[in-house]
């Protein structure tokens, strides 16, 4: 049982588009959360945290709604360059160290 | 700023033979960690060391043997390498405060023939 639930995708989608990527955690004692972008054959990088009240960064918007234990990536007006794998990441789950979703691949075509 | 450097960026092993995959930060954080990942099971923690001189089991600690050598670097190592163990291994390192997440070297890829 994986403790962070992602759909696995491909989300295609055309350049201008909005599009909502899910991530559900199984724990409900877990303290923080965050969404991390990863590029082919590149490492993970922090995109944002995700906060209880809700948080924004230009054209992304990070949602948490612990009650459903539930947290959702919102991203604008995509880019080509949006192209990516969006990894949803839970701490608290498993010890000490985050717990990583398997990831959300994400394809923005022309 | 180099973050966290991971060496060597290759490798390619055959079954049997034993290998060190080093890490280094230079941001003075106090957390390491090494995961592997793999098509379809995403990052899995293999081991991590909170402060110097502790280290803690992960998900997936078999086959590997970890040491926190100073506060920068956290080296992972191969006794006897399996085609199993054929993956992408990532080093990581946090501050005290997780909700800065962490920073990942730009790892190693490991094919064990």
């Amino acid at each position: 049982r994986k403790e962070v639930e992602q759909d696995p995708g491909p989300f295609n989608v055309p350049e201008g588009a909005t599009v909502a990527f899910n991530c559900t955690y199984s724990n409900s004692a877990s303290q923080s959360f965050f969404w991390y972008r990863q590029d082919c054959r590149k490492e993970p990088k922090l995109l944002m945290s995700v906060y209880s009240s809700g948080n924004e960064d230009g054209r992304f918007t990070a949602q948490l709604n612990r009650a459903s234990q539930y947290i959702s990536l919102l991203i604008r007006d995509s880019k080509l360059s949006d192209s990516a794998t969006y990894l949803c990441v839970v701490y608290g789950d498993s010890g000490y160290a985050l717990n990583f979703g398997k990831g959300t691949s994400l394809l923005v075509t022309p | 700023n180099a973050g966290v450097t991971q060496t060597p960026k290759f490798q390619v092993l055959k079954t049997g033979q034993s290998m060190t995959l080093q890490c280094a930060q230079d941001m003075n954080h106090n957390s390491m960690y090494w995961y592997r990942q793999d098509p379809g099971m995403g990052l899995r923690l293999i081991y991590y060391s909170a402060s110097e001189g502790t280290t803690d089991k992960g998900e997936v600690p078999n086959g590997y043997n970890v040491s926190r050598l100073n506060k920068r670097e956290f080296s992972l190592r191969l006794e006897s390498a399996a085609p199993s163990q054929t993956s992408v291994y990532f080093c990581a390192s946090s501050d005290e405060g997780i909700n800065y997440g962490y920073t990942f070297g730009s790892g190693t890829r490991l094919t064990v023939v």
